[in-house]
């Protein structure tokens, strides 16, 4: 098993251009996830899809949006990439761990994105 | 709303010293913990996590951690350092029923050797 991938590794975009992150689970995890990591604030979750259809907001969802295409995969898109969104970009994923509910996630091993 | 917060921002050890990473969580409810490990340049693995039962647990390369429910805490342990374990270290917690993860800001540990 490969686990979580994410393609690109690396990225620099101008300023205003858009582009995918893609992110791909061969677990057989129901929910994913899209996190941003900024030194010293931590991870913060930008959306996440409980399921297959279903996609919810974050904390930090403003100049992002996504899709998740099936059960796999489930890709971040930047529509109009601002200097701000310069980051370190996660994909993870989990499934039901017992009855009550918890949720153990697995992590890609990331995206770095320079926006100039 | 729920938050996570980790005290130590930065911590410096020499090998074989003893650990103690705080984290605290506001959340009245129950709640599932979790601590995970990032070491350079890797993603984030897990190190160990608390359901339920035994609040003593013990995790992946000699970690453990402690849940206090009335301290609202769940510090994460290791007796003596190796400079392997120099990486940073996230809290996180997650409510029973919901998807999402609340992460503390994280702890870089340096190892000296």
């Amino acid at each position: 098993n490969a686990g979580v991938t994410q393609t690109p590794k690396f990225q620099v975009l101008k300023t205003g251009q858009s582009m995918t992150l893609q992110c791909a689970q061969d677990m057989n995890h129901n929910s994913m996830y899209w996190y941003r990591q900024d030194p010293g604030m931590g991870l913060r979750l930008i959306y996440y899809s409980a399921s297959e259809g279903t996609t919810d907001k974050g904390e930090v969802p403003n100049g992002y949006n996504v899709s998740r295409l099936n059960k796999r995969e489930f890709s971040l898109r930047l529509e109009s990439a601002a200097p701000s969104q310069t980051s370190v970009y996660f994909c993870a994923s989990s499934s039901r761990v017992n009855r009550e509910g918890t949720y153990e996630q697995y992590f890609g091993p990331g995206t770095r994105l320079t926006v100039t | 709303a729920q938050s996570v917060s980790q005290h130590n921002h930065h911590v410096i050890l020499s090998e074989a010293a003893s650990l103690e990473l705080g984290c605290n969580y506001s959340y009245g409810g129950t709640v599932n913990l979790f601590w995970y490990v990032q070491y350079p340049g890797q993603h984030l693995q897990l190190l160990l996590k608390y359901f339920s039962g035994d609040p003593l647990v013990k995790g992946i390369k000699g970690f453990e951690a402690e849940f206090i429910k009335s301290k609202f805490s769940f510090n994460l342990r290791k007796p003596s350092v190796q400079w392997s374990d120099t990486a940073e270290y996230f809290c996180a917690v997650t409510t029973s029923g919901t998807y999402k993860y609340i992460f503390g800001t994280g702890t870089r540990l340096k190892v000296l050797a």
